[in-house]
């Protein structure tokens, strides 16, 4: 079955270091999204790709993330510098096409980020 | 700006039905998800429901929509101890995104 991967599943590092996070979502699926979910809390979309075009980073904080997706596939997430608060889990979501019936996202495992 | 709210918590016995509630913010938001987590895992979808619809099943579980009060719930027959988890409503207002909007998540213990 198709799932969405991403990669690393656990990482620590200092603040002010920097941190990446990858994503390699189904197969043929246009819609790329970058949740953050802080313990306790909801996701929250941080962008959202349709093929290689950013269409929302409204709640990026674009000071210090970063996202591209060069070609329309997968996708990297970056901070820097990574503060205290970044501490979270990153998911990642893909969808086929928006508009089609339930537009259903699928989730990767994620990433939980410590930041020390 | 409004939240999509749910309580926290919810214990149930085992074999018992579960009841978890959600109240989103946009009227004319499209669709409604339920989807649920398991520890240190992702998203599940469980199911969903189109916004012109008052109810949905799908076997075990039964999800009711009052788009007057902006309320959905989702009902869990014959709960078992595998469905112990976080569960998540999301709304999805017609932005031209398609973005989801996620609730706080409630947390449901099953006891045996």
């Amino acid at each position: 079955e198709a799932e969405v991967a991403q990669s690393p599943r656990y990482k620590i590092t200092e603040k002010s270091q920097a941190v990446a996070f990858w994503c390699d979502p189904i197969s043929g699926h246009a819609t790329l999204y970058w949740y953050r979910q802080i313990l306790g809390q909801g996701p929250e979309l941080l962008v959202q790709f349709q093929d290689e075009s950013v269409v929302d980073d409204s709640q990026l904080p674009k000071d210090r993330f970063s996202a591209e997706r060069l070609k329309g596939v997968d996708s990297t997430l970056k901070i820097q510098p990574a503060e205290l608060g970044d501490s979270a889990m990153y998911l990642c979501a893909s969808s086929p096409l928006p508009g089609l019936a339930g537009n259903e996202q699928f989730f990767g495992p994620g990433t939980r980020l410590t930041v020390l | 700006g409004e939240d999509v709210e749910q309580s926290l918590f919810l214990s149930v016995r085992e074999g018992d039905s579960s009841v978890i509630n959600c109240t989103y913010t946009d009227s004319s938001s499209t669709y409604l998800y339920w989807y649920k987590q398991e520890p240190g895992a992702g998203l599940q979808l469980l199911t969903y429901i189109f916004s012109n619809m008052d109810m949905k099943q799908d076997q075990r579980l039964t999800v009711l929509l009052n788009k007057k009060d902006k309320h959905l719930s989702l009902r869990i027959a014959d709960t078992q101890t595998g469905d112990s988890a976080i569960y998540f409503c999301a709304e999805s207002p017609p932005s031209g995104t398609y973005k989801y909007i996620f609730g706080t998540g409630t947390r449901l213990k099953v006891l045996a």
